[in-house]
């Protein structure tokens, strides 16, 4: 089955305590991304990776760093959690551009609760 | 101004009823136009996935863009308590080094009651 796994689920730290949230893709998908929901604003793009070692920031990229060193693993990391980072977080892929499937939209994960004390 | 304005609701209506959600977005450069439902504590999930104007059904569901006003709406027809969910909808630009971004609405709660 297709999917998009995230860990933790839900996770509530101090402030300052670094976290890592992991995700996992087994679509051999090039292009992975993190979003953070919030009330009102919708999702919004914290980070993208178009491959292995390609990593950019989206529109919200303060206070988050990524990493892509395999293909299926795209971690969040936050080295310093702040109360404005109290959010849902979601990880997303899909195929990069050149290959059959490269226009079937975003597979989600179903989400990380994160509460920042 | 937001890129993608959707109206949060929330929404609420009899079962059976013919809903209709909406949205509006500025950039000309989106190409791509998508539906996504969520429900609760899971993540969303597509729904409807259309490229350039037109009307696209699938079942209870027609997605409609019109990009002469930009203009982007989902009506669900015969609509039943497993349509109460957050429905979102999103763009994405056809090219670049951004074609993965989705900028998204706000979402509209919907709920239908029995």
């Amino acid at each position: 089955e297709a999917q998009v796994t995230q860990n933790p689920r839900y996770l509530i730290t101090v402030t300052g305590k670094k976290l890592t949230v992991t995700c996992s893709q087994n679509m051999n998908h090039e292009y992975m991304s993190w979003y953070r929901q919030d009330p009102g604003l919708g999702l919004r793009q914290i980070y993208y990776s178009m491959n292995v070692e390609v990593t950019d920031k989206g529109d919200v990229p303060e206070g988050y760093k990524v990493s892509r060193k395999e293909k299926r693993n795209f971690p969040l990391i936050l080295e310093s959690p702040s109360p404005n980072q109290t959010s849902l977080y979601f990880c997303a892929s899909r195929a990069g551009v050149g290959r059959p499937d490269s226009n079937q939209p975003q597979h989600f994960g179903d989400g990380t609760r994160l509460s920042i004390l | 101004q937001k890129e993608v304005e959707q109206d949060p609701g929330p929404l609420s209506v009899p079962e059976g009823a013919i809903v209709s959600l909406n949205c509006t977005y500025s950039n000309s450069a989106f190409q791509y136009f998508m539906w996504y439902r969520q429900y609760s504590r899971k993540g969303p999930e597509l729904l409807m996935y259309t490229y350039s104007s037109g009307n696209k059904e699938d079942g209870r569901f027609t997605a409609q863009v019109d990009k002469s006003s930009k203009y982007i709406s989902l009506f669900i027809r015969d609509s039943q308590p497993s349509d109460s969910a957050t429905y979102l909808c999103a763009t994405r630009i056809a090219g670049g080094t951004s074609y993965g971004k989705l900028t998204f609405g706000q979402g509209t709660i919907l709920t239908v009651h029995p």
